[in-house]
């Protein structure tokens, strides 16, 4: 079963405006942690946010926020915003507790800015 | 500080070939995992090393290995190269290996299989 589930393939949103990017998990493990990584053209991975299971705030930073619901299984990524830049592939990923450090990744999105 | 550096960019090699990727961690970092990316699709884990000890494999044959050195430099190697190898490969180092830590990426080697 996928662990990850990103529903969106491809987003287009205007400049300035605001995006979600939809992220659902599956995991039976108390503790896991959720992450967002965006991946432009040229192929480097970057880190954005991150959110424990049991932190009791979404998660922000700068113009990144994490919309998570627990109960529903969702960990949204939600860009405020959004410039040229932000074109980019979008990666939800989660760690599950154990005794290794895997991620494991959603199909991913593609996030379009038009100017 | 650099960060996450892995060689090469990129190569080329044939089926039946041999290749041996590196990657240095940022600095302090003592746990280093490797990924494979096809084209199109997310990051497939592959190994975990922490402190030079292996703590996690990921659903790909033996002929896929790896090892961490003294300095948690790492190496991953791929005997009996398949067309299916050809992917974008990285490297992610991490201060610790659990908790919110997050694993922080090299640019990859994209290897080509003709």
């Amino acid at each position: 079963a996928q662990k990850i589930t990103q529903t969106q393939p491809g987003m287009f949103v205007q400049e300035k405006e605001a995006v979600t990017l939809d992220c659902t998990y599956d995991t039976s493990d108390p503790s896991y942690g959720l992450f967002w990584y965006k991946q432009p053209s040229s192929g480097e991975m970057i880190f954005l946010i991150y959110q424990g299971s049991y932190d009791q705030q979404n998660a922000t930073e700068g113009r990144y926020s994490l919309n998570f619901q627990k109960a529903r299984k969702s960990a949204n990524l939600v860009i405020s915003a959004s410039q040229l830049g932000d074109s980019a592939m979008y990666f939800c990923a989660m760690r599950e507790g154990g005794k290794d450090y895997k991620l494991s990744f959603g199909a991913g999105t593609t996030v379009t800015v038009r100017a | 500080d650099a960060g996450v550096t892995q060689s090469p960019t990129h190569l080329i090699k044939t089926r039946g070939q041999h290749v041996t990727l590196r990657c240095s961690p940022i600095s302090g970092h003592k746990s280093v995992s490797w990924y494979q990316q096809v084209l199109g699709q997310g990051p497939q884990f592959i190994f975990q090393y922490y402190e030079k000890e292996e703590r996690g494999r990921g659903n790909f044959p033996d002929r896929f290995s790896a090892r961490q050195f003294p300095n948690y430099s790492s190496e991953l190697n791929v005997n009996a190269l398949l067309l299916g190898d050809s992917a974008l490969y990285l490297c992610a180092s991490s201060l610790a290996d659990r908790g919110g830590q997050p694993q922080h990426f090299g640019d990859g080697t994209r290897l080509s299989i003709l």
